[in-house]
């Protein structure tokens, strides 16, 4: 399959597991995040988002943390299932006016073995 | 509901020759956005676009890239003549208006040889 990055963190978990997948933003005027998923080949995938007013958000087996203090992202994924394996991207969205453009991080690849 | 549509899916080139990447976005949305994801790199931003109207063009190489958005018809983005480092993975995204959530398409996969 194609490959994302060679020097990507990695992320290696047993199924039924907890993930947990970690992400610096630098710019402190970020008011909105994304955690997009991409398997082999295909592209971002929405998972779950969170705007600056919050510290927690939680989805169907997922949950978010913000941590504006230390700027920290956080995505747990609860009971890892081999479905799973991709690369996990984080995205910031530097507002100026309406521009909605995002920032990418460089991703993180779990791996889960069955 | 169909999601973002990008074609072709595969482009290979040679050195010189132009690039035509479209773009459809989901139905109701008119913000449409360019990427480009590199290997061993994460995605980029290019262009910012609505409906004839380029919104923010400040990650686009200054010469050979253009993007529109016109009336009618899918979102495109041109490469001229192509270089090997050109070679990406251009990924499309599309958003209603007035909302940050993008949502991508499967990507255009450009090999320039």
């Amino acid at each position: 399959g194609e490959s994302v990055g060679l020097h990507l963190p990695t992320l290696s978990v047993q199924e039924g597991d907890n993930s947990i997948i970690n992400c610096a933003y630098s710019n402190s005027a970020s008011d909105y995040f994304i955690w997009y998923k991409q398997e082999s080949g295909k592209g971002p995938q929405f998972i779950i988002d969170i705007r600056s007013n919050m510290d927690k958000r939680q989805g169907q087996r997922v949950t978010v943390l913000l941590n504006k203090t230390v700027k920290h992202l956080s995505l747990q994924i609860a009971a890892t299932q081999p479905g799973d394996s991709a690369v996990y991207f984080c995205a910031e969205n530097i507002k100026g006016g309406s521009n909605y453009k995002l920032t990418f991080g460089k991703g993180t690849l779990l791996t889960v073995n069955p | 509901n169909a999601g973002v549509m990008q074609n072709p899916r595969h482009l290979v080139r040679r050195r010189g020759q132009e690039a035509r990447l479209r773009c459809s976005p989901m139905k109701g949305h008119s913000h449409v956005y360019w990427y480009r994801q590199l290997p061993e790199e994460g995605l980029k931003f290019m262009v910012y676009l609505q409906k004839e109207n380029i919104i923010d063009e400040s990650g686009m190489p200054k010469e050979r890239f253009s993007a529109e958005f016109p009336k009618e018809g899918p979102s495109i983005l041109r490469i001229q003549q192509v270089v090997r480092g050109d070679s990406a993975a251009y990924f499309c995204a599309s958003s209603p208006p007035m909302t940050d959530t993008q949502y991508f398409g499967p990507g255009t996969r450009l090999t320039v040889l």
